[in-house]
């Protein structure tokens, strides 16, 4: 089976703009759930889908949305972006919701300028 | 809420064996996982423990004491690749893991 896959790997942005990251999980996985990794807070939950349903969302501003569409695809939204928005934004995917196992994609390295 | 503590960086030099330690505080406990990243690289699993005691995978082990809300990784035979960020987290809630920082560890040979 092919990995979680995340477009793009590299993004440079500046200051206000807003920026749409995209992730493709497991084949049959349904479940996906959105990362940001910084040097200073390391890997902090932004929010997780399961059938088009967000289920659950971190402590994040409303700047941060996301959705997911009916083949398990999800996209995350940053709107107005800031300095501190520069991070490495990971997806996870996993089978079933309740399931604890995930398994991350490579990730979208975002830097705000 | 989840509270999760791990040292921050370790040398070790080829060969030998590192523990790497992580103390957590959670409400409801549903295991613990161990994760490893390489550098601009994606977490990958290593273990997930959910049973109070030792479980080995071939260099890797891992340890649970739920008790003392306390696990460790333990690294032997290290080798330069094992060069990376050893990284635990707790589930809660459904589908989310609390991470902690992060132990960088560097081999050096």
């Amino acid at each position: 089976k092919a990995g979680v896959t995340q477009t793009p790997r590299y993004l440079i942005k500046t200051r206000g703009q807003q920026v749409t990251l995209s992730c493709s999980p497991i084949s049959g996985h349904r479940s996906v759930s959105w990362y940001q990794q910084t040097p200073g807070q390391g890997l902090q939950f932004l929010f997780e889908y399961f059938s088009e349903t967000q289920r659950n969302k971190g402590n994040f501003p409303g700047r941060f949305s996301g959705r997911q569409f009916s083949n398990s695809r999800s996209e995350m939204n940053v709107s107005t972006l800031e300095l501190g928005d520069s991070a490495l934004y990971l997806c996870a995917s996993s089978s079933t919701q309740g399931s604890y196992e995930q398994y991350f994609g490579p990730g979208t390295r975002l830097t705000v300028t | 809420g989840q509270n999760i503590d791990q040292p921050t960086e370790m040398t070790a030099t080829e060969g030998a064996i590192v523990q790497i330690n992580c103390t957590y505080q959670t409400s409801g406990f549903n295991g613990l996982f161990w994760y490893q990243q390489h550098a601009g690289e994606a977490p990958t699993f290593l273990s997930y423990n959910v049973l109070d005691g030792l479980e080995e995978k071939g260099r890797f082990s891992s340890f649970l004491s739920r008790s003392k809300g306390y696990s460790y990784l333990l690294l032997k035979e290290l080798q330069m690749k094992d060069s990376a960020s050893y990284l635990c987290a707790v589930p809660y809630g459904n589908n989310r893991l609390a991470f902690g920082k992060g132990n960088q560890v560097v081999v050096i040979p």
